[in-house]
């Protein structure tokens, strides 16, 4: 267990409205990361941090901004949602950038109306 | 463009025989490949990597093996079990900066 919570776990919401998901972390890892899973895309990066205020775009970061004022938070917020950002959000973590190993959360689950 | 790309979407086999899923790539300069393992409602689980200066990788019933040459990356299960089923996704980097993962691929073992 590399001590990852999501929250929210589900969530619905309407087309234009701002939704924030976070992820937190009780191991101190510098390296953290969001990622969206979809059907025939699998696992795309969305943003990722490697510190405190330190955070860099991913693939897909049309429409999300990321904040990481701790080092054990990290969110994701859509500014105004949209029905394409319907998604299935991981956070990941990683000691360092190197390893190779990420380990991921349990997901949340975003339905945009 | 997909730069790690799993082209089998489901695979099954029987229980005990060998499952072998394979995922092709693109970016000559990865370096760095890893298979994860993801149940249905919960987050993908590390299982094997491999670094490019290896072509072969082993954990107990697992086997990552790397053709650079031909940019593929494939992963053995001997023996299969009923609790394989799940989907599975290669990824790829270069230095562990940033992961690539393919589509993934749905192995079901059929008892």
């Amino acid at each position: 267990d590399a001590g990852i919570t999501q929250s929210p776990r589900h969530k619905v919401t309407e087309t234009g409205t701002p939704v924030t998901l976070r992820c937190h972390q009780t191991e101190n890892h510098r390296y953290m990361y969001w990622y969206r899973q979809d059907p025939g895309h699998g696992l795309r990066l969305i943003h990722y941090s490697y510190g405190v205020k330190d955070t860099d775009k991913g693939e897909v970061s049309d429409g999300y901004s990321v904040s990481r004022s701790k080092t054990e938070d990290f969110l994701l917020t859509l500014e105004s949602a949209t029905s394409s950002q319907t998604s299935v959000y991981f956070c990941a973590i990683t000691r360092r950038a190197n390893t190779g190993e990420l380990f991921f959360g349990e997901g949340s689950r975003l339905t945009v109306l | 463009d997909q730069q790690v790309k799993q082209n089998s979407p489901s695979l099954s086999v029987q229980e005990g025989r060998i499952s072998i899923l394979n995922c092709d790539y693109t970016n000559s300069m990865f370096d760095y490949f890893l298979w994860y393992k993801k149940y249905p409602a919960e987050g993908p689980t590390f299982l094997i990597s491999i670094s490019s200066i290896k072509d072969k990788n082993e954990d107990g019933r697992f086997t990552v093996f790397l053709n650079k040459s031909a940019k593929h990356l494939s992963l053995h299960i001997v023996p299969s079990q009923p609790g394989d089923s799940a989907v599975y996704f290669c990824a790829a980097s270069v230095t562990g900066n940033q992961f690539y993962f393919g589509t993934g691929t749905s192995l079901t073992v059929i008892p």
